[in-house]
């Protein structure tokens, strides 16, 4: 099956630990991003990378780190230094250019006490 | 800032109705425009996307776009009380990233 995976479902963290969110895709897209939905609203850009080895601050990438190694992984790191984690991080892929429609893996949802 | 506005509801139609959705963005730049279905809880899913000025028709969706007017809608015909969830707007500019907007939550009723 092609498609986007995200793991944790749920995942729970003390105040001040670091936590990495797992998001892998085999549909061979270039671009990949990351996207951050607080309850009631829409959804905000943290990292994008549209080719491996490279990638850009999206809106509201304050206390956040991404990497892209390879095509298929690009995960994304919740530091202790973002003052608001707790949120539903939703990751997405394209293949990228103008006209491409993104598709959504099923999200992560971290609580942070 | 680039911006995509929608109503945020809640839009409540009976069952049978059309639904209408409306999304208006500030980037005359934008290129491509999408809707998306969200669920409670779930992530959004891909229902429509339009490029050109007018319509486009797919089974009882109808997307419908105006760039001068900086406009775009989503019809939904017949509705049934599966389609209640929420419809974010997205829209795509030269700089190839996609903005969201804060959706329109829709109730149809039985």
């Amino acid at each position: 099956d092609g498609g986007i995976t995200q793991s944790p479902k749920y995942l729970f963290r003390k105040e001040g630990q670091n936590v990495t969110l797992s998001c892998e895709q085999n549909l061979n897209h270039d671009a990949m991003y990351w996207y951050r939905q607080d309850p009631g609203q829409g959804l905000r850009l943290i990292y994008y990378s549209q080719i491996v080895n490279d990638f850009q601050k999206g809106d509201i990438a304050e206390g956040y780190s991404v990497s892209r190694e390879k095509k298929e992984s690009f995960p994304l790191t919740v530091t202790s230094a973002q003052k608001n984690p707790t949120a539903f991080y939703l990751c997405a892929s394209s293949i990228g250019g103008a006209q491409y429609e993104q598709y959504f893996g099923p999200g992560t949802r971290l609580t942070v006490t | 800032q680039k911006e995509v506005e929608q109503n945020s509801g809640p839009l409540s139609v009976p069952e049978g109705a059309i639904a209408s959705l409306n999304c208006t963005y500030s980037d005359r730049g934008s290129q491509s425009f999408f809707w998306y279905r969200q669920y409670s809880g779930k992530s959004p899913e891909l229902i429509m996307f339009i490029y050109s000025n007018g319509d486009k028709e797919d089974g009882r969706f109808t997307a419908q776009l105006n760039k001068a007017s900086q406009y775009v809608s989503l019809l939904i015909r017949d509705s049934q009380p599966s389609d209640s969830a929420t419809y974010l707007c997205a829209v795509l500019g030269d700089g190839q990233n996609f903005v969201f907007g804060p959706g329109t939550r829709l109730s149809v009723l039985p």
